[in-house]
């Protein structure tokens, strides 16, 4: 069974980094790669940036460029996705997710909460 | 990067109706491949994501066949034949064809 598990929520000053990270389970971890989407209160669903755990290659949307890390560690099967200089519009759900085995899983979501 | 719209916002639907969602995008979708890499996802409130429909036309597994996508090129819609109350929250497209990846703004379904 597929399984992403996310690391729990998180409650963070203005100015400061979060790392999030997606451990997996049931596939191989190098033969898919890792999207992380973002949810914002009343914004929906934003693609936020995909890693290649195989080779480490990123992409990332040109809003997030610059600010956003994504990472995969083959030794421990699990993604990860730094966000620095946070501020109030960082508020959201992130997500990480999968296409494998020809669907496509959810991590469950962790809330990253930005408040003074 | 590839926008991609969605309409209505919102739609109330009726118990045992069909209900019908647009999306299209700013460009063409058809890949190098030939293929069309047109998702579509359903979100219940407080839940995570859940593909329905992916290349267009394909349901996932599990997904009740009422469920139906079409389309092509720019223009796609998802169709609900009869609407059930597990149906509500929002639908979202999205293209997997250029990077980066984008999402539409969302239907948000609601029962009358």
């Amino acid at each position: 069974e597929v399984q992403l598990v996310q690391s729990g929520a998180e409650v963070k000053k203005p100015g400061a980094t979060v790392k999030i990270s997606c451990r997996v389970s049931g596939y191989t971890f190098t033969d898919h790669y890792m999207h992380w989407v973002q949810e914002a209160p009343g914004k929906g669903l934003e693609w936020m940036g995909v890693v290649d755990p195989e080779d480490g290659v990123t992409m990332y949307t040109e809003k997030f460029q610059g600010r956003v890390t994504i990472t995969a560690d083959t030794s421990t099967d699990t993604a990860y996705m730094e966000v620095r200089g946070l501020t109030s519009e960082d508020t959201a759900i992130y997500y990480c997710a999968t296409p494998a085995f020809g669907a496509f899983y959810w991590g469950q979501g962790t809330p990253v909460t930005v408040s003074s | 990067d590839v926008v991609m719209t969605q309409s209505p916002l919102s739609l109330p639907v009726t118990l045992g109706q069909p209900a019908s969602f647009s999306c299209r995008s700013s460009r063409s979708l058809v890949s190098s491949d030939g293929n069309i890499y047109l998702n579509w996802f359903h979100q219940r409130p407080g839940q995570s994501p859940r593909r329905l429909i992916y290349k267009v036309s394909n349901r996932d597994s599990g997904v009740p066949d009422r469920f139906s996508g079409s389309g092509s090129d720019t223009d796609f819609t998802l169709k609900i034949s009869r609407v059930e109350a597990e149906d509500v929250g929002i639908y979202y497209c999205m293209q997997g064809t250029h990077w980066p990846h984008t999402f539409g703004q969302g239907t948000k379904v609601e029962i009358k």
